[in-house]
């Protein structure tokens, strides 16, 4: 079965610039969530999508946005970029995602995230 | 709050053992723990679930007490490939949201 996916591995962006990165989870599985992980804040939660809707998210502004496709794929956006977002962006994927009632057993899996450079 | 582990960091030599805890503030549903090579992303290493058995992977195990609300994984003579960054990780019951522990950096020496 093939892992989660994620494109690009690499990003160096300027500030102001927009960016978007892109999740594909391992088939069959419908819940994709977004992390920022960073040195100082370790593994931050963005937010979560499930069959194409948006179930939560993390204490973040909104130049950080997502969505899911039919498919499952999911895309990240962050607008107007700032110096504090370079960071790696992991995405992960698993059956029913965590915190539903059905979902509280299911584990993450994790793309190789892509790391973005902010100058 | 995200639940907090300690240590922060530990060294050990190979054959050594090792024992990382997670502390939630919060009620825990179930635990999960995770390790993250450098450079690579974090990969799932077992479940606890509440009223559950203690889990095994390899020689590694783990606890889960829901009442404290903490849960420890214990490394048993550790291998070099032991080393990297421990997270444990949880679902909130009905906000959809994840949390992870603050990280344990754990180095197996030769």
């Amino acid at each position: 079965k093939a892992g989660v996916t994620q494109t690009p591995r690499y990003l160096i962006k300027t500030r102001g610039q927009q960016v978007t990165l892109s999740c594909s989870p391992i088939s069959g599985h419908r819940s994709v969530s977004w992390y920022q992980q960073t040195p100082g804040q370790g593994l931050q939660f963005l937010f979560e999508y499930f069959s194409e809707t948006q179930r939560n998210k993390g204490n973040f502004p909104g130049r950080f946005s997502g969505r899911q496709f039919s498919n499952s794929r999911s895309e990240m956006n962050v607008s107007t970029l700032e110096l504090g977002d370079s960071a790696l962006y992991l995405c992960a994927s698993s059956l029913d995602g965590g915190g539903s009632v059905s979902g509280v057993n299911s584990p993450l899996h994790f793309g190789n995230g892509t790391r973005l450079t902010v100058t | 709050q995200q639940p907090v582990q300690s240590p922060q960091a530990v060294i050990l030599r190979e054959g050594e053992d090792a024992v990382i805890n997670c502390s939630s503030s919060k009620a825990l549903y179930s635990v999960h723990w995770y390790r993250q090579k450098h450079g690579e992303a974090p990969v799932f290493l077992m479940i606890l679930l509440k009223g559950g058995e203690q889990m095994r992977h390899e020689k590694i195990s783990a606890s889960f007490n829901e009442k404290k609300q903490q849960s420890s994984l214990y490394l048993t003579a550790s291998q070099l490939s032991y080393s990297g960054t421990y997270f444990c990780g949880s679902p909130t019951s009905g906000t959809y949201k994840y949390i992870f522990g603050t990280g344990t950096r754990l180095k197996v020496l030769a």
